[in-house]
């Protein structure tokens, strides 16, 4: 069990170039979620996903659009890459269900848009 | 809206003893509170879920307790070790966003030999 895994771990990009991360949970997840970490401000959701095919919009949505085509995969795009979205993204999966239950969490990706 | 706050400033213990952090909330009935552990450079873990009608949990050297009339958690972990030191995130579920939690900023937590 690899439990989430997030491609790639590091990553610069110029401003105004795209690019895509990949989250994958091999747990059978229904939700997954983006948040991206950054010094003095804590996790913020960018999007999120209830199931496969569906996503919705989370606090800090603008720059950013995702993807659920696979319920085992959860896709963040960044079209055209800004400073301000220099940051960890971390990718997070729970289960679903009538009680509450835990995220798990992966690596992190570490974006540096210059 | 939704405010989650933690102790900005590192706890710094000596080990042995039992440390203490402290999430207050505002604006909010959550209906359960999470506890994340998060190393350097590495995602953050779970440790515990607290629901509001629970009043205390533990789980070994953990303990967490929920005061819903003061919007109050307190995390504990009794006789420290060198190994505990990690930055700690209190979590409270996020309204109308399909379970996604709302974090805490965190309390770095040092606990020296």
């Amino acid at each position: 069990n690899a439990g989430v895994t997030q491609t790639p771990k590091f990553r610069v990009l110029k401003t105004g170039q795209s690019m895509t991360l990949l989250c994958a949970q091999d747990m059978n997840h229904e939700y997954m979620y983006w948040y991206r970490q950054d010094p003095g401000m804590g996790l913020r959701l960018i999007h999120y996903s209830v199931g496969e095919g569906t996503t919705a919009k989370g606090e800090v949505p603008d720059g950013y659009n995702v993807s659920r085509l696979k319920k085992q995969n959860f896709l963040l795009g960044l079209e055209s890459a800004a400073p301000s979205q220099t940051s960890v993204y971390f990718c997070a999966s729970s289960t679903a269900g009538t009680d509450f239950y835990e995220q798990y969490f992966g690596p992190g990706t570490r974006l540096t848009v210059t | 809206s939704q405010k989650i706050e933690q102790n900005s400033e590192a706890l710094n213990i000596q080990e042995g003893k039992t440390a203490t952090l402290t999430c207050n909330y505002t604006n909010y009935s959550p209906a359960y509170l999470q506890w994340y552990r998060q190393d350097p450079g590495r995602g953050p873990v779970f440790l515990l879920l607290i629901r509001e009608n629970e009043k205390e949990k533990r789980k070994e050297r953990l303990k967490v307790t929920f005061d819903t009339t003061l919007k109050q958690s307190l995390f504990h972990i009794t006789a420290s070790q060198p190994a505990d030191s990690a930055t700690y995130l209190c979590a409270l579920d996020k309204e109308n966003s399909g379970y996604a939690l709302n974090f805490g900023k965190g309390t770095s937590l040092l606990v020296t030999p």
